[in-house]
């Protein structure tokens, strides 16, 4: 079974503060995909980041940092210095049996940035 | 690039009744998705296509459900006899070819059924 758990139902931090959200996955397969999105208010999920299984590196983008660990079957995903635009509700997904293209959601962390 | 379009942004009905969802895909995405939201969930697949073809449909997508990608460009979304437990956001994604690849959203559509 593919399972995606985000434990962290909602976070509040204040502004400037760093996060992490937390991100567990169960799979079976060795090739798989993991993503994150993020869904503000409006409601469009936006894609923020895409790794496959045989990439360990940890990944930078600006504010964001995203840690990736086989071992552990985490993806977890960082923000640096926190801003209120950043608030947010933030999905981990994953994508198994390359080939079928669906993604399986966590329930997703919701990010409250306060000024 | 203008994105997924997905019409109407709401529709409420009442129960019983057939409604359908439109989703204009970005134009050189060949693949479709659908996905159902409900409150405080993550999306959950309902089905997708390659071009016209309807290549995997979830067991959430009862016989109620039909959806379609006439020559591969915009697809739709049919409820019938619609319930009290069809009321969610319905979300449209598309993607280029190669597996894998990022899938965009819409902006959905929320059905609230009375």
């Amino acid at each position: 079974a593919q399972k995606v758990t985000q434990a962290q139902t909602e976070i509040s931090v204040v502004e400037k503060e760093d996060v992490t959200l937390d991100c567990v996955y169960e799979t079976r397969d060795t090739t798989y995909y993991l993503f994150w999105y993020k869904q503000p208010p409006s409601g469009e999920l936006v894609f923020l980041i895409r790794r496959n299984s045989f990439d360990e590196q940890n990944e930078i983008s600006g504010r964001y940092s995203w840690n990736f660990q086989k071992s552990t079957s985490s993806f977890n995903f960082t923000i640096t210095a926190s801003q209120v635009v950043d608030s947010a509700v933030y999905f981990c997904a994953l994508m198994g049996r390359v080939g079928t293209d669906k993604l399986i959601f966590g329930t997703g962390t919701r990010l409250q940035v306060f000024p | 690039d203008t994105g997924v379009s997905q019409n109407p942004r709401h529709k409420i009905t009442k129960r019983g009744q057939n409604v359908t969802f439109r989703c204009d895909p970005i134009s050189e995405h060949n693949r479709l998705y659908w996905y159902r939201q409900t409150l405080g969930q993550g999306p959950e697949f309902l089905t997708y296509f390659q071009n016209e073809a309807q290549l995997e449909k979830s067991r959430l997508l009862s016989d109620r459900f039909s959806a379609e990608r006439p020559k591969g460009s915009f697809s739709t979304l049919e409820i019938q006899r619609t319930e009290q437990g069809d009321s969610a956001m319905y979300l449209c994604a598309s993607s280029e070819w190669d597996s894998a690849k990022p899938q965009h959203f819409g902006d959905g559509t929320r059905l609230s059924i009375l």
